[in-house]
């Protein structure tokens, strides 16, 4: 049973705030992502991490940040929400062999 | 990147067997892998087969992979309501450690 944890589970939050999500898990993988989930169901990468101090931008272009200073924790950031940011974010790690990745529950963002 | 292809909808009666297809572009893909997400969760790992085999079952779930013709599929036996969810393909590329997903295929059982 995979252990990684995202909360707020859901939100909503007016246009211009800031915002992070965040997301824990406890298995000590070094790769986390973050992926966004459009309501067509499609996955898109928009971060990944190989460990600490380590962030990359995925395939999606996206406003938001990361940071991993600590290997159990890959907080993303939006300075300034905006409703194009309504969105579904899942947090995800990945296992040593096989690379397989176990999600979080996700976290339903709606900016109004 | 390359493309993963699935279908988008299937629907089965209970007890049935389903099959979802999955079809790859990149032939250096070395584990496929197939997820579940039911309504409001994330995505939960089925099952996933490395590049060498051609089949693997486990319980009700049997996958299949024709490398040949860059084709995955998963088979689920005695369909129950409880199967009715979104099923991704995953493939992970050898050039690298993230995984790339098909759009997913949606799953309805009925009785």
């Amino acid at each position: 049973e995979a252990d990684i944890y995202q909360t707020p589970r859901y939100l909503v939050i007016g246009t211009g705030k800031k915002i992070t999500l965040e997301c824990s898990q406890t298995m000590g993988h070094d790769k986390m992502y973050w992926y966004q989930q459009d309501p067509g169901m499609e996955l898109h990468l928009i971060h990944y991490s190989y460990g600490v101090n380590s962030t990359e931008k995925g395939d999606l272009s996206s406003e938001s940040t990361v940071s991993r200073i600590r290997t159990e924790h890959f907080p993303l950031t939006l300075e300034s929400a905006r409703p194009s940011h309504t969105s579904q974010y899942l947090c995800a790690s990945s296992g040593d062999r096989v690379d397989e990745q176990y999600f979080g529950p996700g976290t339903r963002l709606t900016v109004t | 990147g390359e493309d993963v292809e699935q279908s988008l909808f299937l629907s089965v009666r209970e007890g049935d067997s389903s099959v979802i297809n999955c079809t790859y572009t990149d032939s250096s893909s070395t584990y496929l892998y197939w997820y579940k997400q039911e309504p409001g969760a994330g995505l939960q790992l089925l099952t996933y087969i490395f590049s060498n085999m051609d089949m693997k079952q486990d319980q009700r779930l049997t996958v299949l992979l024709n490398k040949k013709d860059k084709h995955l599929s998963l088979r689920i036996a005695d369909t129950q309501t409880g199967d009715s969810a979104i099923y991704f393909c995953a493939e992970r590329i050898n050039s690298g450690y993230a995984l790339n997903f098909g759009k997913g295929t949606s799953l309805l059982v009925t009785p």
